[in-house]
């Protein structure tokens, strides 16, 4: 099992809310990366965080938005919920740096339910 | 950007065979390949990776070759156990970048 950790597991919200998910990376990881998995699907890289700056972006709207703290952990926030938002929402961590590693390692997600 | 293409979508193969999953990808920059293995309400479970320096990177029964010049890359397993019922994803990726592009996914299914 890795060290990263999602909460909360599950939420339900309805067209129209907002709703912020968090993640904790494992120890030792800087840089944190949010995906969204559809139904049957592959995950889609939404953003990623390093030093508490975007580094990198998907193909998704700005009601998108993230922060990373401190201490590396993140959130994702998501305005004006859609429908489509329903997915399964991933993050994974990594440690960039000098020499540069892009291993990834998942936590067990947040399914948002968008009614 | 980059299009990674993942096949079969489907695998069903008998216990102690193998099983072979193939992925293309679209742009000769990506250098490394992660395979995950997602089992049903779980987390994406790094399996193996390889990166475009080496063609071939084997782990006990598993291994992943790669074809950098016509960009395609496979995973193999070898004596399938019903524990390796899940779903497999591929990805391409700069290994110094920030964002991994993933395959839509094979369901193997492992029939004792």
């Amino acid at each position: 099992e890795t060290g990263v950790t999602q909460s909360p597991t599950h939420l339900i919200k309805t067209r129209g809310q907002q709703v912020t998910l968090r993640c904790s990376s494992q120890s030792g990881h800087n840089t944190v990366s949010w995906y969204q998995q559809a139904l049957g699907q592959g995950p889609q890289f939404i953003f990623q965080y390093y030093r508490e700056e975007e580094n990198g972006r998907g193909n998704f709207p700005p009601r998108f938005s993230g922060l990373q703290f401190p201490n590396y952990s993140s959130e994702l926030n998501v305005n004006a919920l859609e429908l489509d938002d329903s997915a399964l929402y991933l993050c994974a961590s990594s440690l960039v740096g000098r020499a540069g590693k892009n291993i990834q390692y998942f936590g067990a997600g947040t399914r948002l339910s968008v009614l | 950007g980059e299009n990674v293409e993942q096949h079969p979508s489907t695998l069903s193969v008998q216990e102690g065979d193998s099983a072979v999953i193939k992925c293309t990808y679209s742009d000769s920059a990506s250098n490394y390949f992660p395979w995950y293995k997602q089992e049903l309400g779980k987390r994406p479970q790094l399996i193996i990776d390889i990166r475009s320096n080496v063609g071939e990177k084997k782990d006990q029964r598993i291994a992943v070759t790669l074809n950098k010049t016509a960009k395609h890359f496979s995973l193999h397993i070898t004596e399938t156990q019903p524990e390796d019922s899940a779903v497999y994803f591929c990805a391409a990726s700069l290994f110094t970048g920030n964002q991994f592009y993933f395959g839509t996914g094979t369901s193997l299914t492992v029939i004792p």
